[in-house]
């Protein structure tokens, strides 16, 4: 247990519908961080916070996904109008603010799209 | 951009030692190891941050050659709870906090 949290573990939805993935860091980390991972690849960079600023979104990040992170807490990723593509493991990883520190991984979120 | 990992898959016997690479084409700031199993999330192992360093964890340890934009995992004496897929995550100078992950390296250590 890496002290990341991420709710639910699993969720199986239906084309079109939304769905919404929670995060928690470790508390006394500020930067928070969201990752998509299919199978037999490493995990792709979505989107990052620090605190509650969201500070670089990726081009994978398309207009249906939307991140917050309201008071520099947990953080939320949103996907409207599933597709059977975004259908993936979700990872959120969290890290203090230095540069010498790595990021912790909470034990993500596997979304299946039918 | 993304790291290029190799190889991308490894079978050892218990007790055999094991090298993995990832290379980048970007000046690099750091590279992030991490270990995940069937799953479950990436665990960190190490990270590397300057030219030449060399860190160890147990009998895993690895080294960052700065000139080369490479660093190497070395897994000696390897155990059973060796096995997984490894990853290097990269972090390029000015270029964010995010992590570029290569396409792993599979390992199969076998009794």
């Amino acid at each position: 247990d890496t002290g990341v949290s991420q709710d639910p573990r699993h969720k199986i939805t239906k084309r079109g519908q939304n769905v919404t993935f929670r995060c928690d860091p470790i508390s006394e980390h500020n930067r928070l961080y969201w990752y998509r991972q299919t199978l037999g690849q490493g995990p792709e960079f979505l989107t990052y916070f620090q605190n509650e600023a969201q500070l670089e979104k990726s081009r994978l990040l398309s207009d249906r996904f939307s991140a917050e992170r309201p008071k520099g807490s947990f953080s939320t990723l949103e996907i409207q109008r599933t597709e059977q593509g975004d259908s993936a493991m979700y990872l959120c990883a969290s890290r203090r603010g230095l540069s010498t520190d790595t990021q912790y991984f909470g034990p993500g979120t596997r979304l299946t799209v039918l | 951009q993304q790291p290029v990992q190799s190889p991308q898959a490894v079978i050892l016997r218990e007790g055999e030692d094991a090298v993995i690479n990832c290379s980048s084409s970007k000046a690099l700031y750091s590279v992030h190891w991490y270990r995940q199993k069937h799953g479950e999330a990436p665990i960190f192992l190490m990270i590397l941050l300057k030219g030449g360093e060399q860190k160890g964890h147990d009998k895993i340890s690895a080294s960052f050659n700065e000139k080369k934009q490479q660093s190497s995992l070395y897994l000696t004496a390897s155990q059973l709870s060796y096995s997984g897929t490894y990853f290097c995550g990269t972090e390029i100078k000015a270029a964010g906090n995010k992590l570029t992950f290569g396409g792993g390296t599979r390992v199969l250590v076998k009794p």
